[in-house]
């Protein structure tokens, strides 16, 4: 199966700073998903946006959708060190199917 | 708490052996899936159920089996068909499609002795 690519894989910025995240994807989309995973821990679902939505906002989150150039940025404001952790996309097209994107790995420093 | 617990948090294997990777879930949720996870390489689908007694292989079913007996529970058996098994596996849940939120156990390492 095709998977969405991240970029940049790995992005280290100071605490305060806000960070940037892309993904893009190959197929059409019902949905599409960003979610966080901390080192040897399972993902955690932190927004959805769908297909006709452009932007979402979830607390210092924000989420765009470009569907004409099939791509989405995940904003993170006013880092944190607890920030600290990969963020992958995940695109949903058809039933059933579900695309993970290998991840952007964010290091906030303190 | 609702959650998904996969158990053990670390498996050994030795060549030639089958193992089966544990995952119990108490969300209700009707959806279940395992996901095998390499470095550099994001999430890839094992196995995946929508309902009970049925299941359906994903991208990379070769060398595993599932089975869905129960609602809660969804274990992966690696079996000694599967040449590279070493890699970091993932349980998730849905409440139905998979274009609903995944929730996610902390996952299963399992080596190779």
């Amino acid at each position: 199966s095709q998977q969405g690519e991240e970029d940049p894989q790995a992005l280290s910025i100071q605490e305060g700073e806000n960070a940037t995240m892309n993904c893009s994807y190959k197929t059409s989309i019902n949905n599409l998903q960003w979610y966080r995973q901390n080192s040897g821990r399972g993902l955690v679902h932190l927004i959805l946006i769908r297909s006709n939505e452009r932007e979402k906002h979830s607390g210092r989150l924000r989420v765009t959708l470009d569907t004409s150039k099939k791509s989405s940025s995940l904003l993170i404001t006013a880092s944190r060190a607890a920030d600290t952790a990969s963020y992958f996309c995940a695109n949903t097209g058809g039933y059933q199917k579900v695309t993970f994107g290998i991840g952007t790995k964010l290091q906030v420093i303190p | 708490d609702g959650g998904i617990t996969q158990s053990p948090k670390y498996l050994f294997r030795k060549e030639g052996q089958n193992v089966t990777l544990s995952c119990e879930q108490n969300l209700n949720h009707d959806a279940m899936y395992w996901y095998r996870q390499d470095p550099g390489q994001g999430l890839r689908l094992i196995y995946y159920s929508q309902i009970v007694n049925d299941f359906q292989k994903g991208d990379i079913a070769e060398g595993y089996s599932v089975s869905r007996e129960k609602k809660e529970s969804f274990p992966l058996t690696v079996t000694s068909a599967q040449k590279n098994p070493t890699a970091f596996y993932l349980c998730a849940s849905s409440k139905g499609a998979s274009n609903q939120p995944q929730h996610f156990g902390d996952g299963t390492r399992l080596s190779i002795l």
